[in-house]
């Protein structure tokens, strides 16, 4: 079956552009996660959404990032007048279920790397 | 921050050596994962131990967790070139029952042939 899928595998964008970046989660699950990992380091939680839930922004690092999930299934990473800083690999995941204290099994998409020049 | 730690961040094997990676978090939990990344891309789920287990096996990965500790230990046993990849754990985010995971910052290993 498919799995998590991104896109644009890589992005090259200049400084100031926006840029929009996209997560289809597997089917069926309600969870969905943004992550940002940079050269060498851990993942970096950014934005969680759990089904029709108010989403937990609470990992974004500044105003110019947001996301949407339309209809319960994909998902878009915005992130407004790009900065050199914001380069990164983006991940998605997705879970089935999101509310099981940790149990849930995240499956990780292949991630898209942005470069800011 | 609720961010774990891992050590050792590089660890460097020859083939049929075992490899052992260590994990420490913050805070408590209700369980622990463990995840393998190739090339800095997806990561793939290894193990899940609860906390109130002690020691779980899979194959050739053994996971230990100490909660009075608040650590965890990746045994990877024989391992192979193939098994060259980072490996980072994660807890769930406390307080609060969600799927929110709290990630290390991993453990690169590489297994020469």
């Amino acid at each position: 079956g498919a799995g998590v899928s991104q896109s644009p595998s890589n992005k090259v964008t200049e400084k100031g552009k926006d840029v929009e970046l996209r997560c289809d989660p597997i089917s069926g699950h309600t969870a969905l996660y943004w992550y940002r990992q940079s050269l060498g380091q851990g993942l970096e939680f950014l934005i969680y959404f759990q089904g029709n839930s108010a989403p937990d922004k609470s990992g974004l690092p500044s105003d110019r990032f947001s996301a949407e999930r339309t209809g319960g299934s994909v998902s878009t990473l915005t992130i407004q007048r790009t900065q050199q800083e914001d380069s990164a690999v983006y991940l998605c995941a997705s879970s089935l279920a999101g509310t099981s204290g940790g149990t849930d099994t995240q499956y990780f998409g292949p991630g898209t790397r942005l470069t800011v020049l | 921050s609720q961010q774990g730690e891992e050590d050792p961040q590089a660890l460097s094997i020859q083939e049929g050596e075992n490899a052992t990676m260590n994990c420490s978090y913050k805070t408590s939990i209700n369980n622990l994962q463990w995840y393998r990344q190739n090339s800095g891309r997806g990561l793939v789920h290894l193990i899940l131990i609860r906390s109130n287990e002690r020691e779980k096996h899979s194959g050739r990965l053994r996971v230990t967790l100490d909660t009075s500790k608040k650590s965890s230990s990746l045994l990877i046993t024989a391992s192979r070139a193939a098994d060259t990849a980072s490996y980072f754990c994660a807890t769930d985010w406390r307080p609060g029952n969600t799927g929110k995971l709290i990630f290390g910052q991993g453990t690169t290993l590489q297994v020469k042939p």
